[in-house]
């Protein structure tokens, strides 16, 4: 059963502060996303990985950076919060195979 | 790149009714068309997804069609119940490739 996890459920930060998001997963998947939610947007991607080291621009690139040091981890990086980043954070994870694996989520909110 | 539109992105019907959720997608090369159900506070979750070289894909109450020419995907529930009751998804991606989109979402309610 394939297992993806998000560091927090829930985060409260000020503008201009360094966020760190993680996702783990523990299915030995190359490949890793970070997307956003938004009431009316749906889905958006942020960054994805293909492997260790590896990072490709998703749609909304800006104001975020990711790390992949370790295959079953991703961490998404606010360099400096700001309220238009409050959202909800989706990890998710794949294998070979087409399906997605979803994290929990993290919502966060920027005051 | 790809491009994908579902609609509509409220729908309500009565319990026992069907329910029908349309996408469209851009991108002739995609083939592999998942539907994710995001139940309230909860992840997006797959519940079916079909393959270019099929038409037509069941399971129990969800089926999802494809009409590759028209470039649209649907996905049918029928016997609602109130527990189908949340956000659905759909997405479109061609193999092994890492830009899988989604639609914005469909949020359904099934009133008892």
């Amino acid at each position: 059963d394939v297992k993806v996890t998000q560091s927090s459920r829930y985060l409260v930060k000020r503008t201009g502060e360094k966020v760190f998001l993680e996702c783990v997963q523990d299915m030995d998947h190359e490949n890793m996303f970070w997307y956003r939610q938004d009431p009316g947007l749906g889905l958006r991607l942020i960054y994805f990985s293909y492997d260790v080291k590896m990072k490709e621009k998703g749609d909304i690139p800006e104001g975020y950076s990711v790390s992949r040091e370790k295959k079953e981890r991703f961490s998404l990086i606010l360099e400096s919060a700001s309220t238009n980043q409050t959202s909800m954070y989706l990890c998710a994870s794949r294998g070979i195979q087409e399906t997605q694996y979803f994290g929990p989520g993290t919502r966060l909110l920027v005051l | 790149g790809e491009n994908v539109e579902q609609h509509p992105s409220t729908l309500s019907v009565q319990e026992g009714d069907s329910a029908v959720i349309k996408c469209t997608y851009s991108d002739s090369a995609s083939n592999y068309f998942p539907w994710y159900k995001q139940e309230l506070g909860k992840r997006p979750q797959l519940i079916i997804d079909i393959r270019s070289n099929v038409g037509e894909k069941k399971d129990q109450r969800i089926a999802v069609t494809l009409n590759k020419t028209a470039k649209h995907f649907s996905l049918h529930i029928t016997e609602t119940q109130p527990e189908d009751s949340a956000v659905y998804f759909c997405a479109a991606n061609w193999y092994n490739n890492n830009d899988m989109r989604f639609g914005a979402g469909t949020r359904l309610t099934v009133k008892p």
